[in-house]
């Protein structure tokens, strides 16, 4: 299956910083990269994503890139605000061979907190 | 707006107990998911299901199982609770493309 690395695990940034974080991924044959943010208290939501035919996405304060060469892709947020403490998840679907019905697998999270 | 709705934000329950987490999404969407989520291990897929009556064993199924009678609702049961198995259940559906909406999560604590 898919093997999928998230780092850093704890991310501490003063507010107007920029946080990056990133995802390795096993399978080369991967086409769909996004990241979901979970606030204290709720389920994760998408935020972002990108397809493979694509190498950055941008959307407002956020933007995420791919290298599929080296098989990671990254979460960029920029001009940090605390409303953007929560808990960040990348995710990669299954191997783009055979029947996946939609499954993602997530990384392990990372803990980011913006201080005033 | 996609909507996914879980039965309890919270539930104690005793080690041995039938447990059953109720999940319900109101887009006609055909894939659901249940994980668990526990510190640095991420979101682990227990169980999905493609289509009323059909699942399918994600990467951890041990001491779960699930029932989908109905397209918008997708039951968790644990069928004699452990304390292992105290650990936060999320509820997802799967739109259009690889995009999943969950719901807000159940923390249940087995004692």
């Amino acid at each position: 299956g898919e093997n999928v690395e998230q780092h850093p695990s704890t991310l501490s940034v003063q507010e107007g910083d920029s946080a990056v974080i990133k995802c390795t991924y096993s399978d080369s044959a991967s086409n769909y990269f996004p990241w979901y943010k979970q606030e204290l208290g709720k389920g994760p939501q998408l935020i972002i994503d990108i397809r493979s035919n694509v190498g950055e996405k941008k959307d407002q304060r956020i933007a995420v890139t791919l290298n599929k060469t080296a098989k990671h892709f990254s979460l960029h947020i920029t001009e940090t605000q605390p409303e953007d403490s929560a808990v960040y998840f990348c995710a990669v679907p299954p191997h783009a061979g055979g029947t996946s019905y939609g499954k993602l697998t997530f990384g392990q999270g990372t803990i980011l907190t913006v201080h005033p | 707006d996609v909507k996914v709705t879980q039965s309890s934000r919270y539930l104690v329950k005793r080690t041995g107990e039938k447990v059953f987490l109720e999940c319900v999404q109101d887009m006609d969407h055909e894939n659901m998911f249940w994980y668990r989520q526990d510190p640095g291990l991420g979101l682990r897929l227990i169980y999905f299901s493609y289509d009323v009556k059909m699942k399918e064993k994600g990467d951890i199924p041990e001491g779960y199982s699930v029932s989908r009678e109905k397209k918008e609702r997708f039951s968790l049961i644990l069928e004699s609770a452990s304390t292992n198995q105290t650990s936060m259940y999320l509820c997802a559906s799967k739109g259009p493309f690889y995009e999943q909406y969950f719901g807000p999560g159940t923390r249940l604590t087995v004692t």
